[in-house]
């Protein structure tokens, strides 16, 4: 089977660091893809992970590890815009994703 | 660059009643993807198309689902007759730049589905 376990809800304030877990299970694995939805808003793309490490894109960050099958997601210098909810997906195969329950984040003043 | 455009963007409908939903890719992207997002959960894939044939419709409830691309351009998905739990976002998504070679998927707004 396929799964992917994120955090349901998070929060923070506002110029804080926030790390969001996934943890995943599949049946193949070609990378790790993060997105971001506002409420009542399309998912928009915000990192690709195939190989291990960091990958830093402005106050984002986004990690893999692929022998622990465990990846993260970095928001530094949270602002309130950040709040969404945010979603990690499995690349199984070259162009299909498998997406996790997503992540709630909340920020607060 | 234009985005992946759908209509409507909301409808609402009695259950048993028909619908059907719209969605133009960007211009470029080889393959389509229809996902249902249910309220709290992340999204579902539906079917999925390479240009105007069908990759993978495992998911699709075909006794009351249907999907065309016809002209592998655009593509309409339709619910024939809706029941109360296909009430969803519907989100279009396609992939696959060949001058770029990337495959990231870019969604569209959605069409927020009700069945009452």
């Amino acid at each position: 089977g396929q799964s992917l376990e994120q955090p349901s809800e998070v929060t923070a304030v506002e110029g804080a660091i926030v790390q969001i877990n996934c943890t995943y299970q599949t049946s193949g694995f070609y990378g790790l893809s993060w997105y971001q939805q506002h409420d009542g808003g399309a998912p928009t793309f915000l990192s690709y992970n195939a190989l291990d490490g960091l990958e830093e894109t402005g106050r984002f960050s986004s990690f893999l590890s692929r022998s622990d099958s465990y990846g993260y997601l970095l928001l530094q210098e949270l602002q309130m815009k950040d709040s969404a909810s945010y979603f990690c997906a499995v690349r199984v195969n070259t162009d299909k994703l498998i997406f996790g329950t997503g992540t709630r984040l909340q920020v607060f003043p | 660059e234009a985005g992946v455009a759908q209509s409507p963007r909301y409808k609402i409908i009695e259950k048993r009643q028909s619908v059907a939903f719209w969605c133009n890719p960007i211009s470029g992207h080889a393959t389509l993807y229809w996902y249902q997002q249910i309220l709290g959960q992340g999204p579902k894939l539906l079917i999925q198309f390479q240009n105007n044939g069908v990759v993978d419709d495992s998911q699709l409830p075909k006794d009351r689902f249907s999907a065309e691309r016809l002209k592998g351009v655009d593509s309409t998905l339709k619910i024939q007759p809706a029941k109360l739990e296909d009430s969803a976002v519907y989100l279009c998504a396609s992939s696959f730049d060949r001058d770029r070679g990337t495959y990231e998927q870019y969604f569209g707004p959605g069409t927020r589905l009700t069945v009452t």
